[in-house]
C-alpha cells in the first residue's frame, strides 16, 4: 500500500529565512511519481513539482528546490528567502504507475507554513 | 474560462436535500477525479473517470453518485447525506498516457451538511 507522511504539521519562520519542508513516501513499486501542491486559503490546489521515480536529480525552480532521494524514501522541498505569499499549506503526494489508465493520488496530511513578516 | 472550474463555489444543504456538483475542465484532458477534503482527514480520492469511463471507485458510499457525460464534464450528485459530509470537493483533470501526468485541480465546492 502507498502512503505519505509529512512530519511536520504546521511551521512558523520570519519573512527571508530558509525552510525545508519534509516528505516520506512508502511504495512498493519501482514506478512511480511524486508531487508537491501548494493550497493557499482559497482552496485551489496548485501544481509545483512532478518528478519520477528514475529521475533523482534535484531540482531548483527560482526560490523552490527539491530534493529526491530514494535511498531514504524522501522528497524534501525548501523555499529560499521566504516571503509572505509563500504562506500556505503545502502537499506532497505519490502515484504508482497504472499503465494506459489514470491512478489517483494519494496525499501526506500536509505542512502549514507560516511566513511572519 | 481556463483550467478547471466548479461550480457552485459553497453549497448548504439539509440532509434530506439533492443536489449536484459540476466540474468543467478546459484544458482537452481526458482523465477527471473527484477528491474529499475534511478537517480530519487527508485529501481522499473518491473516484477517477479515464474517457469517461469510472475506473476507481474508492470505497464511496452511495449517496454519492458521480457523472462524468463526456471528458469535459464531471458532476458529482448527492442525495440524503450526513453532517459528517461537510468537506471541501476537489475536482481534478489530467492527461492520459503511459506515464501518470500531472492531476490539474479545480476550487473547490466547500459543502455543509447540516
Amino acid at each position: 500500500a502507498q502512503k505519505v507522511t509529512q512530519a511536520q504539521t504546521e511551521i512558523s519562520v520570519v519573512e527571508k529565512e530558509d525552510v525545508t519542508l519534509d516528505c516520506v513516501y512508502e511504495t512498493r513499486d519501482t514506478t512511480y511519481y511524486l508531487f508537491w501542491y501548494k493550497q493557499p486559503p482559497s482552496g485551489e490546489l496548485v501544481f509545483l513539482i512532478r518528478r519520477n521515480s528514475f529521475d533523482e536529480q534535484n531540482e531548483i525552480s527560482g526560490r523552490y528546490s527539491w530534493n529526491f532521494q530514494k535511498s531514504t524514501s524522501s522528497f524534501n522541498f525548501t523555499i529560499t528567502a521566504s516571503q509572505v505569499v509563500d504562506s500556505a499549506v503545502y502537499f506532497c503526494a505519490l502515484s504508482e504507475l497504472v499503465r494506459g489508465g489514470a491512478d489517483g493520488l494519494t496525499f501526506g496530511k500536509g505542512t502549514h507554513l507560516i511566513i511572519q513578516p | 474560462e481556463t483550467g478547471v472550474t466548479q461550480t457552485p463555489r459553497h453549497l448548504v444543504m439539509g440532509m434530506t436535500n439533492k443536489k449536484s456538483l459540476k466540474c468543467e475542465q478546459h484544458l482537452g484532458h481526458n482523465a477527471m477525479y473527484w477528491y474529499k477534503q475534511s478537517a480530519k482527514k487527508p485529501l481522499e480520492l473518491m473516484f477517477v473517470y479515464n474517457f469517461k469511463e469510472q475506473t476507481e471507485n474508492n470505497s464511496v458510499p452511495s449517496r454519492f453518485s458521480p457523472e462524468c457525460p463526456n471528458s469535459s464534464h464531471l458532476f458529482l450528485h448527492l442525495h440524503t447525506l450526513q453532517p459528517e459530509d461537510s468537506a471541501l470537493y476537489l475536482c481534478a483533470s489530467s492527461q492520459l498516457s503511459g506515464f501518470q501526468e500531472t492531476q490539474y485541480f479545480g476550487p473547490g465546492t466547500r459543502l455543509l451538511v447540516l
